[in-house]
C-alpha cells in the first residue's frame, strides 16, 4: 500500500540553524500538508500545497517558514532560523485530487531544537 | 471548547470490551476523520465519514454521526491489547486544513 514518507526521523539542531525536513507524499497525490504536534498537545496545521503554491496557512506558519516541491517526488518543510519552541514532531500528509479526501500522514520527524 | 474535542481524555478497558469514545465539534463540516496514534508515532488514518452519512463500518470499527448535535463516536468493538493508542478525531470544514481534537488516549488491558 502506497504511503507518506518522512527524513529523517529525528533531527536534533542548535537553536538558530536552519532545518530542511523533507516528505515523499504517495505519488498520485496532488496536496501536501505539514502539521505538527508539539510534546502532549494536539496536532496543528501549518500549511497546505498544491499547484506548486500554498494555498492554504496557519498563523504558526509564519516568514520563518517555508515548503517547496523541487522535483516530481520531494516535498520539503524549512525552517530558516529554529527557536525551541520549535521542538514538535513534524508530519507531512498528502491526499488525492479533491477536496475532503483522506489525507494520509507520514510517520513523522522529531525535531529538538537546544 | 475547540472544534474538535474528544471525550474522555482517558479510558482503560480489559481486552474483548467495548471501547467508545466521542467528539464535538462546533461549525459545520465536509467530512470527520478519525485518526490512531501509537506513542510517540504517526497518525494512521482509520475512517471518514462525510456529512451527509450517518453510520460507517469498517471491520471492528464503527463511526457514527450527529450533525444536528456536532458529534460524532468511534465504536471499537471486542478490543485487543494492540488497540492501545490515542485516538483523534479531524474534522474537515471546507478549508484543506484538518482541525484536530486533543485526542482519547485507550488503555486495552490484556
Amino acid at each position: 500500500e502506497p504511503e507518506v514518507t518522512q527524513t529523517p526521523s529525528h533531527q536534533v539542531t542548535q537553536m538558530g540553524q536552519e532545518v530542511i525536513l523533507r516528505c515523499v507524499p504517495i505519488s498520485n497525490h496532488l496536496y501536501f500538508y505539514w502539521y505538527r504536534q508539539i510534546l502532549g498537545q494536539k496536532v496543528e496545521f501549518l500549511v497546505s500545497f498544491y499547484n506548486n503554491e500554498i494555498s492554504e496557512k496557519s498563523e504558526i506558519f509564519d516568514d520563518q517558514f517555508s515548503v517547496e516541491r523541487p522535483d516530481g517526488s520531494n516535498f520539503t518543510l524549512k525552517i530558516r532560523s529554529t527557536k525551541l519552541e520549535d521542538s514538535a514532531m513534524y508530519f507531512c500528509a498528502s491526499s488525492a485530487e479533491s477536496r475532503g479526501e483522506t489525507q494520509y500522514f507520514g510517520p513523522g520527524t522529531r525535531l529538538l531544537v537546544l | 471548547s475547540q472544534q474538535g474535542e474528544e471525550d474522555p481524555q482517558a479510558l482503560s478497558i480489559q481486552e474483548g470490551e467495548n471501547a467508545t469514545m466521542n467528539c464535538s465539534y462546533k461549525t459545520s463540516i465536509n467530512n470527520l476523520q478519525w485518526y490512531r496514534q501509537n506513542s510517540g508515532r504517526g497518525l494512521v488514518h482509520l475512517i471518514l465519514i462525510r456529512s451527509n452519512e450517518r453510520e460507517k463500518h469498517s471491520g471492528r470499527l464503527r463511526v457514527t454521526l450527529d450533525t444536528s448535535k456536532k458529534s460524532s463516536s468511534l465504536l471499537i468493538t471486542a478490543s485487543r491489547a494492540a488497540d492501545t493508542a490515542s485516538y483523534f478525531c479531524a474534522t474537515d470544514t471546507g478549508r484543506r486544513a484538518l482541525t484536530f481534537g486533543s485526542g482519547t488516549r485507550l488503555q486495552v488491558q490484556p
